[in-house]
């Protein structure tokens, strides 16, 4: 059975760094594209960023460009999002997901099947 | 990159059919067959109910089903039943090669 389990989130000052880790297990990682979505508080799901099976393809939402980097290790079958200059907004559970169609040529038109039970980033201002 | 709009709220009564809209953009719903819709019950993540705009992952009910007409795609689930009270949220493939999702639609059976 696919299983998705994240880690690294905490309090963090505005300004700051955070890395989350995401360990997926019962699948070939490396056929599938993942992504982080988040959710603050009381609020709707926000898409974060995709990469691609390989590692080679990455986007993402305006709101993170340039301050989140997603990564993937696949010798490890883990995830990754580094997070820096934090901010208030980013405040959120996150989760990671995976598509559910391996191989997909089209990295960012992705499904997600398989959700971690998410890790909590609350950034103080 | 904005957010999918969806109606807040749907209530509909047990047996009954409802429908809830996702309205975007040339650039998303309207461009991109690449649509999906997800479950949310409170405290869990999501789950997909549709993608593709009209296909059913395997285990989800014949009671879901997905259709898109322009910039509006909708979900309508039928024999309506207690049990799919949650928040439903679509999403959509963008002309940035990026996902939005929608702003989310809390479904209440009377």
């Amino acid at each position: 059975e696919v299983q998705l389990v994240e880690s690294g989130g905490g309090l963090v000052q505005s300004g700051g760094s955070l890395r989350l880790s995401c360990a997926a297990s019962g699948l070939t990682f490396s056929n599938y594209a993942m992504s982080w979505v988040r959710q603050a508080p009381g609020k709707g799901l926000e898409w974060v960023s995709v990469i691609s099976g390989s590692g080679s393809t990455t986007y993402y939402a305006d709101s993170v460009k340039g301050r989140f980097t997603i990564s993937r290790d696949n010798s490890r079958s883990t995830l990754y999002l580094q997070m820096n200059s934090l901010r208030a907004e980013d405040t959120a559970m996150y989760y990671c997901a995976k598509d559910l169609i391996p191989r997909k040529p089209i990295v960012g038109a992705t499904n997600y099947d398989y959700w971690g039970q998410g890790t909590l980033v609350t950034v103080s201002s | 990159q904005s957010a999918l709009t969806q109606p807040a709220s749907v209530s509909g009564s047990p047996g009954q059919s409802i429908t809830i809209s996702c309205t975007g953009t040339s650039s998303d719903v309207g461009g991109s067959n690449y649509v999906s819709w997800y479950q949310q019950l409170p405290g869990k993540a999501p789950k997909l109910m549709i993608y593709d705009v009209s296909n059913r992952p395997s285990g989800v009910s014949n009671r879901f089903s997905g259709s898109k007409s322009g910039n509006t795609a909708s979900l309508t689930i039928s024999g309506l039943q207690a049990e799919d009270e949650a928040d439903y949220y679509c999403s959509s493939y963008t002309s940035s090669s990026t996902l939005v999702f929608g702003t989310g639609t809390k479904v209440t059976v009377l």
